[in-house]
């Protein structure tokens, strides 16, 4: 079946524009999650959805980020007035089940390259 | 906060060599630990997923150990073929009891695999 998939692929803006990276799930999976991978760091986990509510934010790096998920689906995340710091590689995942139950097993998407010049 | 750390950041060995990577974390309070793949300019893939209360995972010539009360875990890797060269990343999920998160990952151990 079909697996997680992300767009655009590759996006370039300037600084201060908005952004929007979207996210379509497996179908089925309850779950679905952001990350962010910079050169040079490890992948920094940003947002989680179960459903269309996001019971943990705490990774969102400032008020600039926010995401949001409609109809238990497609996920959007989108980066107000961009800086250079937000280049980076953001990935997404979803999973059957929340966190911590039988069927957590997260299943990443390619990922949109997000440069900012 | 957790933070998980993998050894060697990188390692190339000849094809047919056996290896270990490493990979250890702060907090022993975890829910499972997980072990993936990264090809350039792709996702990443699940390897082998370890639920706390397990010793190891096996798939094919993959095997993954864990001690949780160490903070450690291995991937283990038999009879390296050239198609193994990637990027392995490490990740853990805290033990959260009810709220959730997302997993915590290490920087990866970039590996190639010599012909």
């Amino acid at each position: 079946g079909a697996g997680v998939s992300q767009s655009p692929s590759n996006k370039v803006t300037e600084k201060g524009k908005d952004v929007e990276l979207r996210c379509d799930p497996i179908s089925g999976h309850t779950a679905l999650y952001w990350y962010r991978q910079s050169l040079g760091q490890g992948l920094e986990f940003l947002i989680y959805f179960q459903g269309n509510s996001a019971p943990d934010k705490s990774g969102l790096p400032s008020d600039r980020f926010s995401a949001e998920r409609t109809g238990g689906s497609v996920s959007t995340l989108t980066i107000q007035r961009t800086q250079q710091e937000d280049s980076a590689v953001y990935l997404c995942a979803s999973s059957l089940a929340p966190p911590g139950q039988w069927g957590d097993t997260q299943y990443f998407g390619p990922g949109t390259r997000l440069t900012v010049l | 906060k957790q933070e998980v750390t993998q050894i060697p950041a990188a390692l190339s060995v000849p094809e047919g060599e056996n290896l270990v990577l490493n990979c250890s974390f702060t907090d022993s309070a975890i829910y499972n630990l997980q072990w993936f793949r990264q090809d350039p300019g792709k996702g990443l893939t699940s390897l082998l997923l370890i639920q706390s209360s397990q010793r190891e995972q096996t798939s094919g010539r993959l095997n993954a150990s864990l001690d949780k009360s160490s903070g450690r875990s291995t991937l283990y890797i038999a009879a390296s073929q050239p198609g193994d060269s990637a990027t392995y990343l490490c990740a853990v999920r805290r033990y959260s009891g009810g709220g959730a998160d997302g997993l915590t990952f290490g920087k990866g151990t970039h590996l190639i695999i010599q012909p």
